[in-house]
């Protein structure tokens, strides 16, 4: 079963460049979200989608974008990447109903040098 | 706005003791729910219990359990029996009941369990 599956595991970016994080799911869940997690910060929410078509700010959206592309796939791009979003990226899934588990990828790795 | 406070950055016990780590958060909500997330070296994050806000039954999964107090705002995690696969960061999380689901997440806690 592969659940939620993200693209880069790793990737190294020079100051200004752009990327787009990929992620997609299998579970055919309703809402999608990218988080970014910092030592002693936990994991903030960058952005989420709570159906297909519909987007919203998290906690910490500057500097990055998303788009639904369909109900699988959600994707985050950095356009002009700065030091400060080097960090471990999830992306994660849930069906959207009160309380449910939410499930996670496996995570990116990115360095902004 | 909801907040997650975990005060424990790091905790260290020996394999088979009792661990409890500590979480509490704020809001002006009602009905919430409160989650436990583990996160191995692996980096997968795997959920180990959930407790809903409205049920006064704290909530146990096995070997671990939570201590669930609504007008304190306090929920700790208890690990009993603890092993070498319990090393781990461990996050405690909040979604409200109503709205959007998004997940709240606390600092962490890394518990390393040693041989």
């Amino acid at each position: 079963n592969a659940g939620v599956t993200q693209t880069p595991k790793f990737q190294v970016l020079k100051t200004g460049q752009s990327m787009t994080l990929q992620c997609a799911q299998d579970m055919n869940h309703n809402s999608m979200y990218w988080y970014r997690q910092d030592p002693g910060m936990g994991l903030r929410l960058i952005y989420y989608s709570a159906s297909e078509g519909t987007t919203d700010k998290g906690e910490v959206p500057n500097g990055y974008n998303v788009s639904r592309l369909n109900k699988r796939e959600f994707s985050l791009r950095l356009e002009s990447a700065a030091p400060s979003q080097t960090s471990v990226y999830f992306c994660a899934s849930s069906p959207g109903l009160a309380g449910t588990e939410a499930f996670f990828g496996q995570g990116t790795r990115l360095t902004v040098v | 706005a909801q907040t997650v406070t975990q005060s424990q950055p790091e905790m260290s016990v020996q394999e088979a003791e009792t661990v409890t780590l500590s979480c509490t958060y704020d809001t002006s909500e009602n009905n919430y729910y409160l989650f436990w997330y583990k996160q191995p070296p692996s980096r997968q994050m795997i959920l180990v219990i959930r407790q809903e806000a409205y049920k006064q039954q704290n909530a146990t999964e096995n070997r671990f359990s939570v201590n669930f107090q609504k007008a304190a705002k306090s929920f700790s995690l208890k690990i009993s029996d603890s092993q070498l696969g319990d090393t781990a960061m461990y996050f405690c999380a909040f979604m409200k009941r109503q709205g959007a689901q998004k997940l709240v997440f606390g600092q962490g806690t890394r518990l390393t369990i040693n041989p």
